[in-house]
């Protein structure tokens, strides 16, 4: 059936180490976005890239769609970076529901 | 820039009590959607609405339905609250399938049922 996948489920870095985080998924897709969980619950928008690379700052994410994966980068973590990272796909040819990953949650260590 | 307000941060409710939540987006999109959250279970959707009086039934809609009088308004009711629905309920607009159909969320409501 129709799947998204993250990976890792948890992550524990120091400040100032790079991270990736991998959305896999498991059709074509016509919308691919990252999203952020700030402390208070809302999702903030860091990408819609249903393919392509693209960077905003010390984050950059890239979807390889012929190959059904989605990475993204994290660079010079800070401790503000902790929370829960989603993926979130919606599938060609289907209807427009948007299907969650289960979420990467990141831990920066001060 | 895209606003989806939800009309509620925290909700305490009795069981047994009929609840409204509310979510009204400003960027006249066709798409809405309601999803709770729940530790370990990730978002799951529990009703989407293409239109205007259109819904589809998500991955957990029993005991919810919904309410789409207006474009901009997108209601998830629950009939009969119980305790089995607390959780975070998060709602969110997008256009609709195409160029550039990115989601924007709002805020997030956080629904005890006691």
């Amino acid at each position: 059936g129709i799947q998204v996948e993250q990976s890792p489920p948890d992550l524990i870095l120091q400040e100032g180490a790079n991270s990736t985080l991998r959305c896999n998924f498991s059709d074509s897709v016509n919308n691919l976005q990252w999203f952020h969980q700030n402390p208070w619950g809302q999702l903030i928008n860091l990408f819609y890239i249903p393919s392509g690379t693209k960077q905003n700052g010390r984050l950059s994410a890239t979807t390889v769609a012929t190959e059904r994966y989605s990475l993204l980068y994290i660079s010079s973590s800070q401790t503000t970076d902790s929370g829960v990272y989603f993926c979130a796909v919606g599938f060609m040819n289907r209807d427009d529901k948007i299907i969650f990953g289960k979420g990467t949650r990141l831990h920066i260590l001060p | 820039d895209v606003k989806v307000t939800q009309s509620s941060r925290y909700l305490v409710k009795r069981t047994g009590e009929k609840v409204f939540l509310e979510c009204v987006q400003d960027m006249d999109h066709e798409n809405m959607f309601w999803y709770r959250q729940d530790p370990g279970l990730g978002l799951r959707l529990i009703y989407f609405s293409y239109d205007v009086k259109m819904k589809e039934k998500g991955d957990i809609p029993e005991g919810y339905s919904v309410s789409r009088e207006k474009k901009e308004r997108f209601s998830l009711i629950l009939e009969s609250a119980s305790t089995n629905q607390t959780s975070m309920y998060l709602c969110a607009s997008r256009p609709p399938g195409g160029l550039n159909t990115e989601a924007f969320f709002g805020q997030g409501t956080r629904l005890t049922v006691v």
